[in-house]
């Protein structure tokens, strides 16, 4: 079935060791999300992808990067985990991005990974 | 600005309907989004409604919009206890990639 694969399901590092969560997708969709979701909040878009084209969030911290070398996958890295980056990252895909109001732009979500920082 | 608000919590009996409901205050909003996610799982998308639209049923979900009141609700007819999850609202302003996201609903449904 087409879809959202994250791994790894959990990750556990340490404080200051740079870690890589992976994303991929079956779905052939032009746009990769990231979110990160802390314990009881909402979700709240680190940055994504269009194609090749990164775009950063306004208050994304520099300790996060993303790497996406093809249109399947999507890499989130964290050069420097703190406690407070302990929290499920998840990935979302969608068509394109909405270029008229109209446009549905639904976003598809994977299971997510839950970082540990010990 | 954009912010989204939801109840925390929500208990029904099995059977009995659920009504969850979101608050907005992006007038801009064009779609308005409902996703569940159960426990350690990611997000589901339910359902979505155009900013244009009253209401949508799809079957035992119904999503009504009061675009003047900016408030938005989903009704689970028939609740299971499959049913019990985290309910998430969210909107999606103009042309905007970005989806914000309301803090989410904990539906308990009970026998």
């Amino acid at each position: 079935d087409a879809m959202v694969i994250q791994n790894p399901r959990y990750q556990v590092t340490q404080f200051g060791k740079p870690v890589t969560l992976s994303c991929s997708q079956t779905l052939n969709h032009n746009v990769m999300y990231w979110y990160q979701q802390k314990s009881s909040q909402a979700p709240k878009l680190l940055f994504h992808y269009y194609d090749k084209d990164f775009n950063n969030e306004a208050d994304t911290p520099d300790n996060f990067q993303s790497r996406r070398p093809n249109t399947s996958f999507c890499f989130l890295d964290i050069r420097s985990p703190g406690l407070g980056d302990a929290a499920m990252y998840l990935c979302a895909t969608s068509t394109t991005l909405p270029t008229q109001v109209s446009s549905t732009d639904t976003q598809y979500f994977g299971p997510g990974t839950r970082l540990t920082v010990l | 600005g954009e912010d989204v608000e939801q109840s925390l919590f929500l208990s029904v009996r099995e059977g009995d309907s659920s009504v969850i409901n979101c608050t907005y205050t992006d007038s801009s909003s064009t779609y308005l989004y409902w996703y569940k996610q159960e426990p350690g799982a990611g997000l589901q998308l339910l359902t979505y409604i155009f900013s244009n639209m009253d209401m949508k049923q799809d079957q035992r979900l119904t999503v009504l919009l009061n675009k003047k009141d900016k408030h938005l609700s989903l009704r689970i007819a028939d609740t299971q206890t499959g049913d019990s999850a985290i309910y998430f609202c969210a909107e999606r302003p103009g042309t905007a990639s970005k989806l914000t996201f309301g803090t989410g609903t904990r539906l308990q449904v009970t026998l």
